[in-house]
């Protein structure tokens, strides 16, 4: 089952603007990860939050994390077409060992 | 070292027979995922090691799907008498123990049934 939802299902917009995408989860947490997955490849990870930390910078990626609402939400700054892909959260429940994908957000960066 | 390697990338296969993928981690990590992604859909869970060891199981895995992880190094996951809805992409990660470190992807097998 997957634990992760990611909102919106899908998002276009304009080089340049900021996208904002977000994932809410059912059960406790040891760390968050964001993945992006171009048409048809693997995912490539983007950044890991820690459930002791609220918000996390790498590059043009802003991640924040808040585990009373069980959400997070992974901001693009100044989107390229380059960043036209789909995006997973990914959740580690502290009961388990692995860790549950959303159903992604597909992001459109148009030219 | 540069990452995930899976092989091969892509598998046309005729239902009824077997196939085989083999998934090479990033050398240092010693836990390593098999995951099946669908289109418009997440990576979904199938199995993980530990070293050599098949540690969990996801309980949609099927019993003509066996994974393998001999001497804690790469892994194998072969699916026996395939079916249409065997089509998918197979996904391997790789990861450090403990937790709290990234898990690293391959570029994934997809595999068509016809």
């Amino acid at each position: 089952s997957q634990q992760g939802e990611e909102d919106p299902q899908a998002l276009s917009i304009q080089e340049g603007e900021n996208a904002t995408m977000n994932c809410s989860y059912k059960t406790s947490i040891n760390n968050l990860q964001w993945y992006r997955q171009n048409s048809g490849r693997g995912l490539v990870h983007l950044i890991l939050i820690r459930s002791n930390e609220r918000e996390k910078h790498s590059g043009r990626l802003r991640v924040t994390l808040d585990t009373s609402k069980k959400s997070s939400s992974l901001l693009i700054t100044a989107s390229r077409a380059a960043d036209t892909a789909s995006y997973f959260c990914a959740t580690d429940p502290n009961t388990g060992n692995q860790f549950y994908f959303g159903t992604g957000t597909s992001l459109t960066v148009i030219p | 070292d540069t990452g995930v390697s899976q092989n091969p990338r892509h598998k046309i296969t005729k239902r009824g027979q077997n196939v085989t993928f083999r998934c090479d981690p990033i050398s240092e990590h010693n836990r390593l995922y098999w995951y099946r992604q669908t289109l418009g859909q997440g990576p979904e869970f199938l199995t993980y090691f530990q070293n050599e060891a098949q540690l969990e199981k996801s309980r949609l895995l099927s019993d003509r799907f066996s994974a393998e992880r001999p001497k804690g190094s790469f892994s194998t996951l072969e699916i026996q008498r395939t079916e249409q809805g065997d089509s998918a992409m197979y996904l391997c990660a790789s990861s450090l123990m403990p937790m709290n470190t990234e898990a690293f992807f391959g570029q994934g097998t997809r595999l068509t049934v016809v």
